[in-house]
């Protein structure tokens, strides 16, 4: 059964340091996203992307976030200069789109940022 | 903008068991969908159970099953027959249909811990 991977599974990182999360979509899909749960507390949405480009973004996702898809399979959320608050787990997720879009969620990547 | 509340933090049930988790939602919208994660330890978020709006029948998928009530704003998750595989985190999500690409809206998730 096709599925979402993250890579890597846990991130550490320093703080001011850049960090580029990645994610490999089910490969028929056009729509992705990331999501983001700090420990304890809810997932939040991040942003959404399609047709190589965002289509939505939550007030989180500021200068500091990027993401792209830089090959046909790819795609990756950048953290320019991390900070103490961004660790956390971020999910990825994909949907094939259409009136009823199921989206499928990877495994997640645990960042923390020291 | 909408919102989804899930008011127990943590809850726990005997093998074997019924429970139900609670979830309520805001939202000016007549059409949309609701749903049901399991996030179990191994943290990779899985769809239990969904529901569209303008459906009255309340969807069952197995031992899961939904009360969906829309009048209410309220959507709850009973699980049957709970195995010790049910422990996990679940989350209440919602999704307007008609914005492209809609993000869910998550509540803040019940810890649910089956005991044998």
């Amino acid at each position: 059964e096709p599925e979402v991977t993250q890579t890597p599974s846990h991130q550490v990182t320093q703080m001011g340091q850049e960090v580029i999360l990645r994610c490999v979509p089910i490969s028929n899909h056009l729509y992705f996203y990331w999501y983001r749960q700090i420990l304890g507390q809810k997932v939040e949405f991040l942003v959404s992307f399609y047709n190589n480009e965002i289509s939505e973004k939550s007030e989180i996702f500021d200068d500091q976030f990027s993401v792209e898809r830089p090959d046909g399979s790819n795609f990756t959320l950048k953290i320019r200069s991390t900070k103490l608050e961004d660790s956390a787990m971020y999910f990825c997720a994909s949907t094939l789109g259409g009136l009823y879009n199921e989206q499928f969620f990877g495994p997640g990547t645990r960042l923390t940022v020291l | 903008a909408q919102t989804v509340t899930q008011s127990q933090p943590e809850m726990s049930v005997q093998e074997a068991e019924t429970v139900t988790l609670s979830c309520t939602y805001d939202t000016s919208e007549n059409n949309y969908y609701l749903f049901w994660y399991k996030q179990p330890p191994s943290r990779q978020m899985i769809l239990v159970i969904r529901q569209e709006a303008y459906k009255q029948q309340n969807a069952t998928e197995n031992r899961f099953s939904v009360n969906f009530q829309k009048a209410a704003k309220s959507f709850s998750l009973k699980i049957s027959d709970s195995q010790l595989g049910d422990t996990a985190m679940y989350f209440c999500a919602f999704m307007n249909p008609y914005s492209g690409n809609t993000p869910l809206v998550f509540g803040k998730g019940t810890r649910l811990s089956v005991i044998a």
